[in-house]
């Protein structure tokens, strides 16, 4: 059974910082997205990783994805608080894609 | 371009009573279909997906069904509604072969069973 493990699952940091949320999975896939969910709101996709080493930038925010040990980061940089929201990691494979349990990022003024 | 519609977005449904969510994708054709739902301050589950028309796998067994009886249009139904089916249950799609696109998600439906 495929696994997607997010840590940490919660995250309050100060405006200027810098930090890193990771994404483990349990299976072999080359696929991996990255989303945002604002409170009360739908998934919206920010970042497609397709292949090993992909890095995407956005903004503030960067994610990369190494399929040989199973692990994608979404790194903030210099946090601002509209980047406060939850982000998924998403994985997948054959014709299932799997989320996981999310990181509610709270960013401090 | 594509866009995918999800109703009603919100509704307050006795227990016991019979469900019926629907979503519709435009501007693609043989898209995947899928279900999730999302408790209160958790993570997405998925429920239901499909490849395509009648095609639907379940990854969760529980008192809800899914069909799709045309190729963009995909149905969440139940007979009878538990308290433990509130939630917000988000329909999402994909190209058929997902090579570049991710997974996009319709609005959302809200769902509160009292």
């Amino acid at each position: 059974e495929l696994k997607v493990e997010q840590n940490p699952l919660f995250l309050s940091m100060q405006e200027g910082k810098n930090y890193t949320i990771y994404c483990n999975y349990s299976t072999t896939s080359d696929r991996l997205y990255w989303y945002r969910q604002d409170p009360g709101k739908s998934l919206e996709s920010l970042f497609v990783l397709l292949s090993n080493g992909a890095v995407k930038q956005e903004g503030r925010l960067m994610a990369s994805l190494d399929t040989k040990a199973r692990l994608s980061t979404l790194h903030i940089t210099a946090a601002v608080h509209d980047l406060s929201a939850t982000y998924f990691c998403a994985v997948d494979t054959d014709d299932k894609i799997i989320f996981g349990k999310g990181t509610r990022l709270h960013i401090l003024p | 371009s594509q866009t995918i519609h999800q109703w009603p977005a919100t509704l307050v449904q006795p227990v016991g009573s019979p469900l019926s969510l629907e979503c519709t994708v435009e501007g693609t054709s043989n898209p995947n279909l899928y279900w999730y739902r999302q408790a209160a301050g958790r993570g997405l589950q998925l429920l239901f997906y499909s490849v395509g028309i009648g095609q639907i796998s379940s990854e969760v067994p529980q008192n809800l069904s899914a069909s799709r009886p045309q190729d963009r249009q995909f149905i969440l139904s139940s007979k009878k509604l538990l308290l433990s089916d509130s939630g917000f249950y988000l329909c999402a799609w994909s190209a058929y072969d997902r090579v570049r696109l991710p997974i996009y998600f319709g609005e959302g439906s809200w769902l509160t069973v009292v």
